[in-house]
């Protein structure tokens, strides 16, 4: 994951907003995701933004997309226990290959 | 319910064992990939295939081999494990023009001792 940077924790209160922040290096990366890996499960696909949008909303879930400094950030509104987990940014690289940033563990709290 | 399936889930062996990790997906994907999870260093793919008998490596395959003799079905084999290969190993599987979405198996928890 050394072309993708993520911090690596992310404490926030039950209600809250929770906002993940993710930089990428390849410019050419056609598409951007979100994936989400809760404890003891592999990871599921939350979202993914093309490169050409600058925002992309799904509910609870807000995608900014920020080209020019390649910066990615996940918004998750009224964050609620179940949104505990290890969230993950991926970049494409060609045709059928992702990169993965460390992942950002988030942890709500009461 | 689509879904991918590891066979198995914790696995302990010993250093220069041969180690067999089966994934088997039931959505007929042309695409599957086998990554490894470590702590701070989140997802590394080590090797993904596109069809039956084809296989690339991905970024760090060394050590390892796989084989995809049905579609359905990819093996990640550790020739002589080492205990540098103790880890999380992630099955995933997609099809061709949604590379990207992948769809994850449970994982298997891999210690060699």
């Amino acid at each position: 994951g050394e072309d993708v940077e993520q911090s690596l924790f992310l404490s926030v209160r039950e209600g809250d907003s929770s906002v993940i922040n993710c930089t990428y290096t390849d410019s050419s990366s056609t598409y951007l995701y979100w994936y989400k890996q809760e404890p003891g499960a592999g990871l599921q696909l939350l979202t993914y933004i093309f490169s050409n949008m600058d925002m992309k909303q799904d509910q609870r879930l807000t995608v900014l997309l920020n080209k020019k400094d390649k910066h990615l950030s996940l918004r998750i509104a009224d964050t609620q226990t179940g949104d505990s987990a290890i969230y993950f940014c991926a970049e494409s690289r060609g045709d059928y290959k992702l990169s993965f940033g460390a992942g950002t563990t988030v942890t709500v709290r009461a | 319910d689509v879904k991918v399936t590891q066979s198995s889930r914790y696995l302990v062996k010993r250093t220069g064992e041969k180690v067999f990790l089966e994934c088997v997906q039931d959505m007929d994907h042309e695409n599957m990939f086998w990554y490894r999870q470590d702590p701070g260093l989140g997802l590394r793919l080590i090797y993904f295939s596109y069809d039956v008998k084809m296989k690339e490596k991905g970024d760090i395959p060394e050590g390892y081999s796989v084989s995809r003799e049905k579609k359905e079905r990819f093996s990640l084999i550790l020739e002589s494990a080492s205990t540098n290969q103790t880890s999380m190993y992630l099955c995933a599987s997609s099809v061709p023009h949604r590379a990207g979405e992948l769809f994850f198996g449970e994982g298997s928890r891999l210690t060699v001792l």
